[in-house]
C-alpha cells in the first residue's frame, strides 16, 4: 500500500506560467513535508518543506501548500522556468516511526521555452 | 555545503557476486540512509542509521545488509547480487531525523 502517491507521472508547462505538482498521502500520522528535485544522473536536492501545523511555507518562486484534511500538498512554482524541468519527489515523514521519510514516485515537469 | 559522495556512479556485476556501495558524508552528520530507485516505484528506504555502529530495517531490507564503522561512512552490503536488484542507489544523510536530507550523485548498479 503506497502512502504517499504523486498521481501525475509526467507535466508539461510554458516558460512563465505556473506549474502546479500534487500529493496525496494516506498516513495521518506523518507531520513533515518535504519536497525534493532530481536532475538525471544526479541525486535528488532538498527543495522545500512544510510541518504539518502550517498550512502554506514560500521560498521564492516555490510555495508548499498543505490541506491536511484532504491529506494533500501541493508544489506551486511560478514563474516557471526551463532550468525547473526535473523530476519532483514528494516525502513525508513520520517522527513517530523513527523519523524515516516515505516518498512518491516522483512527477517529470518539463517547462518549455 | 554538505557533500555525500558516493565511490562509484556506474558498476557492473555478476549474479552471485558480493557488492560492496560506499559513502561518505563530509558534515558530521548522525544519520545516514541508503535508498533505491526504481522507475514507478520512486525512492525506498533500504537500511538506514542513526549512530556509529547502529543500523535499522528500512521498508525493503532483504538481500543487504549495511556497516557503519565510522560516522562518516556507511556502506551497503549485497550478499549475493541477482538481477531483480539492477537499480540506482542513493545514499544520503542528514544532520537529524526531522532534517532534510543531503543525497550522493547515486550509483547505478547492473547485475548481469
Amino acid at each position: 500500500d503506497q502512502q504517499v502517491k504523486q498521481n501525475s507521472p509526467s507535466l508539461s508547462v510554458q516558460e512563465g506560467r505556473i506549474s502546479i505538482l500534487n500529493c496525496d498521502y494516506t498516513n495521518s500520522m506523518f507531520d513533515y513535508f518535504l519536497w525534493y528535485k532530481k536532475y538525471p544522473a544526479e541525486g535528488p536536492t532538498f527543495l522545500i518543506s512544510i510541518s504539518s501545523i502550517k498550512d502554506k511555507n514560500e521560498d521564492g518562486r516555490f510555495t508548499v501548500f498543505l490541506n491536511k484534511s484532504a491529506k494533500h500538498l501541493s508544489l506551486h512554482i511560478v514563474p516557471s522556468q526551463p532550468g525547473d524541468s526535473a523530476v519532483y519527489f514528494c516525502a513525508a515523514r513520520d517522527n513517530t516511526n523513527a523519523g524515516k521519510s516515505t516518498f512518491g514516485d516522483g512527477t517529470t515537469l518539463t517547462v518549455k521555452p | 555545503d554538505v557533500k555525500v559522495t558516493q565511490s562509484s556512479r556506474y558498476l557492473v556485476k555478476r549474479t552471485g557476486e558480493k557488492v560492496f556501495l560506499e559513502c561518505v558524508q563530509d558534515m558530521d552528520h548522525e544519520n545516514m540512509f541508503w535508498y533505491r530507485q526504481d522507475p514507478g516505484l520512486g525512492l525506498r528506504l533500504i537500511y538506514f542509521s542513526y549512530d556509529v555502529k547502529m543500523k535499522e530495517k528500512g521498508d525493503i531490507p532483504e538481500g543487504y545488509s549495511v556497516s557503519r564503522e565510522k560516522k562518516e561512512r556507511f556502506s551497503l552490503i549485497l550478499e549475493s547480487a541477482s538481477t531483480n536488484q539492477t537499480s540506482m542507489y542513493l545514499c544520503a544523510s542528514s544532520p537529524d531525523p526531522t532534517g532534510a536530507a543531503f543525497f550522493g550523485q547515486g550509483t547505478r548498479l547492473t547485475v548481469v
